[in-house]
């Protein structure tokens, strides 16, 4: 089993259209949870982290259920700018390492 | 804003050349890590560095790979013999905190290209 699991996508979705990604991780000991943005050939960028009781920021909802392994990450009302590919990231205890999932492609149309 | 900068940009190379990566990270973060993306895949994580020496390893980073922070302000990755399959992104980053608590920067990489 991979040590974190994406669906590659593509996801195309129209602008406005809510859009969700999963993600699942291997290591039940895994105590810190993030999605990350990934343009096109550029850097990782940290888009948010995720807690257990889950966040919010603007129009992006995470999610963390540890019995099921499994993180989310929502966005509502896409933009044409939330085209990128996105990032499901696990650190595990007593660790520096980040381990960082394949990525999901959004791309979002007019 | 503070970023953490990446030279060169783009380096070219012969197999079995040695290669210098250099990252300048942001300047009052203590941690420093490298990590890679082979075209199309995901970013893996190389080495940490915190303290002036190596805190964790992976296993890509074998004997071919050493780090260094020459100075206050450099961070430097050296591939003394490059190998084809070391073609990829090199991504350095730098943290205030360990990666499991803080959020960590990323530059914008240096592609390596082996022939």
């Amino acid at each position: 089993r991979k040590e974190v699991e994406q669906d590659p996508g593509p996801f195309n979705v129209p602008e406005g259209a809510t859009v969700a990604f999963n993600c699942t991780y291997s290591n039940s000991a895994s105590q810190s949870f993030f999605w990350y943005r990934q343009d096109c050939r550029k850097e990782p960028k940290l888009l948010m982290s995720v807690y257990s009781s889950g966040n919010e920021d603007g129009r992006f909802t995470a999610q963390l259920n540890r019995a099921s392994q499994y993180i989310s990450l929502l966005i509502r009302d896409s933009k044409l700018s939330d085209s990128a590919t996105y990032l499901c990231v696990v650190n595990g205890p007593n660790t520096d390492k980040l381990i960082f999932g394949t990525g999901t492609r959004l791309q979002v149309f007019p | 804003e503070p970023e953490v900068t990446q030279t060169p940009s783009h380096q070219v190379t012969q197999m079995g050349q040695e290669v210098i990566l250099r990252c300048v990270p942001i300047s009052n973060h203590l941690y420093f890590y490298w990590y890679r993306q082979i075209l199309g895949q995901k970013v893996e994580f190389l080495v940490s560095f915190y303290n002036n020496e190596i805190s964790e390893k992976s296993e890509i980073f074998d004997d071919q790979f050493s780090v260094e922070r020459p100075d206050g302000s450099n961070f430097t990755l050296k591939i003394r013999s490059t190998k084809l399959e070391d073609s990829a992104m090199y991504f350095c980053a730098s943290s205030e905190d360990r990666t499991g608590s803080g959020e960590l920067f990323f530059g914008e990489g240096s592609r390596l290209t082996v022939l």
